[in-house]
């Protein structure tokens, strides 16, 4: 149980072109779900936390209008990076929490590659 | 602010073996939790052990225990019987809970990177 999908597992993008990364909870409702940016080598940092019908909470230094995080249902949310550019080639993770639940589960993972 | 320090950016390890991974953070928080992740190659995050605060005994999963000391804000893993599949980054994590928002926070360490040796 408490399986997190991410699709696509790895894109390539053209610098300017937005790009879409789906996260599903497969079989259970994730009231909270986590987006984190991992550059190579190093830790994951935390980008936003989003809560299902409500806006995302987005930590310091991360631009919204350009990390774009949606959490329209209990088992999908979405970060789209708008007008992309090279520096936002990295790996991005979500992560997702069961109501009053402190654990996360995580996906799989999208390695974004921008050219 | 909370922070997690992992100290060994690289360990190895022969097969078989034990190895112990440290950690330490910083927090003022009183009630908390504590986590260690792999992420192997494939870079899937895959609990390995956690551990509430609250808690006073050590965690242990198997092959996997911890030191937990808290009035240190130390929280070291230990990995018995090392097997070649533990090769793998470990992420010490500390969590808790935002009060505003009624989520959990994580903040990670920086990873160590542990190979064990055939």
């Amino acid at each position: 149980g408490a399986v997190v999908s991410q699709h696509p597992s790895w894109v390539i993008c053209k610098s300017g072109t937005s790009v879409k990364i789906e996260c599903r909870s497969l079989d259970f409702q994730a009231t909270t779900m986590f987006w984190y940016r991992q550059f190579p080598k190093q830790s994951l940092m935390l980008m936003a936390t989003s809560n299902e019908g409500s806006k995302a909470t987005y930590e310091q230094g991360v631009e919204k209008d350009k990390f774009l995080i949606n959490h329209a249902s209990l088992t999908l949310s979405t970060l789209t990076v708008t007008s992309a550019h090279p520096e936002d080639s990295s790996f991005y993770i979500c992560s997702a929490t069961v109501a009053g639940g402190s654990e996360q589960y995580f996906g799989p993972g999208t390695r974004l590659t921008v050219t | 602010a909370q922070t997690v320090t992992q100290s060994q950016p690289e360990m190895s390890v022969q097969e078989a073996e034990t190895v112990t991974l440290s950690c330490t953070y910083d927090t003022s928080e009183n009630n908390y939790y504590l986590f260690w992740y792999k992420q192997p190659p494939s870079r899937q995050m895959i609990l390995v052990i956690r551990q509430e605060a609250y808690k006073q005994q050590n965690a242990t999963e198997n092959r996997f225990s911890v030191n937990f000391q808290k009035a240190a804000k130390s929280f070291s893993l230990k990995i018995s019987d090392s097997q070649l599949g533990d090769t793998a980054m470990y992420f010490c994590a500390f969590m808790k809970r935002v009060v505003r928002t009624g989520t959990y926070k994580y903040i990670f360490g920086t990873g160590t990177r542990l190979k064990v040796l055939a």
